[in-house]
């Protein structure tokens, strides 16, 4: 099945640096998803994004949906350490299944 | 906040029982579906479901089998658990067409001995 690229595969930054991760994919997609896991728990949905170029805010997360729509990106500002976890992307194309990414996990140090 | 449950969170359970792990959503979607984590990986799509009697097979060949005969209710069964099942099963569900949002459930995790 498809596979979408995260990167980088595991972050360990100091809290209060911002945090970038990215998703590429070799297929279009029409929806992209930003989801975090905590260990153990389902994955929650952060951002949907549903067109090309469209930037979203939610509180301190804004994700963005590349122009090519092959890929998306996430930041977090000013990181606090109730943002550890896996970072997964899903993208979908029409109705159809979505496919998740690898996860990028984040460890904040105080 | 999104209004999947599954049951049970956590279960141990010993080689060749048969198993049915539960999910429940109240959001009234159409689409349902089953995904298999290992800890801190990514997640494969095993089966899913358009409807009521509708039952499709994920991208991960998978031993086990579902059901759909109500629109709220997606169960999955195993039935003969063997250690190489432990894992993570996540249920998750979205309404149909475009656009759409994938809500999960807590998960069940599962452990064969």
């Amino acid at each position: 099945g498809q596979q979408l690229n995260q990167s980088p595969q595991s972050m360990f930054i100091q809290e209060g640096e911002d945090v970038s991760m990215n998703c590429t994919s070799s297929s279009i997609f029409n929806t992209w998803l930003w989801y975090k896991q905590d260990p153990g728990e389902g994955p929650v949905l952060l951002i949907a994004l549903y067109k090309a170029g469209e930037l979203t805010s939610n509180g301190r997360l804004t994700a963005q949906f590349g122009i090519t729509r092959k890929d998306s990106f996430l930041n977090i500002s000013a990181s606090i350490p109730s943002d550890v976890g896996i970072y997964f992307c899903a993208g979908q194309f029409l109705g159809n299944q979505f496919y998740f990414g690898t996860g990028t996990s984040l460890t904040v140090i105080p | 906040e999104a209004d999947i449950y599954q049951t049970p969170r956590y279960l141990v359970i010993g080689t060749g029982k048969k198993i049915t792990l539960e999910c429940s959503q109240t959001m009234g979607h159409d689409k349902m579906y089953w995904y298999q984590q290992d800890p801190g990986m990514e997640l494969h799509l095993i089966h899913y479901s358009y409807g009521v009697n509708s039952t499709e097979k994920g991208d991960l060949s998978s031993e086990s089998t579902v059901s759909r005969i109500r629109t709220e209710h997606f169960p999955l069964t195993l039935e003969s658990a063997r250690p190489s099942h432990t894992s993570q099963y996540l249920c998750a569900s979205s309404e149909l067409g475009t656009n759409t949002e994938a809500f999960f459930g807590q998960g069940t995790r599962l452990t064969v001995v």
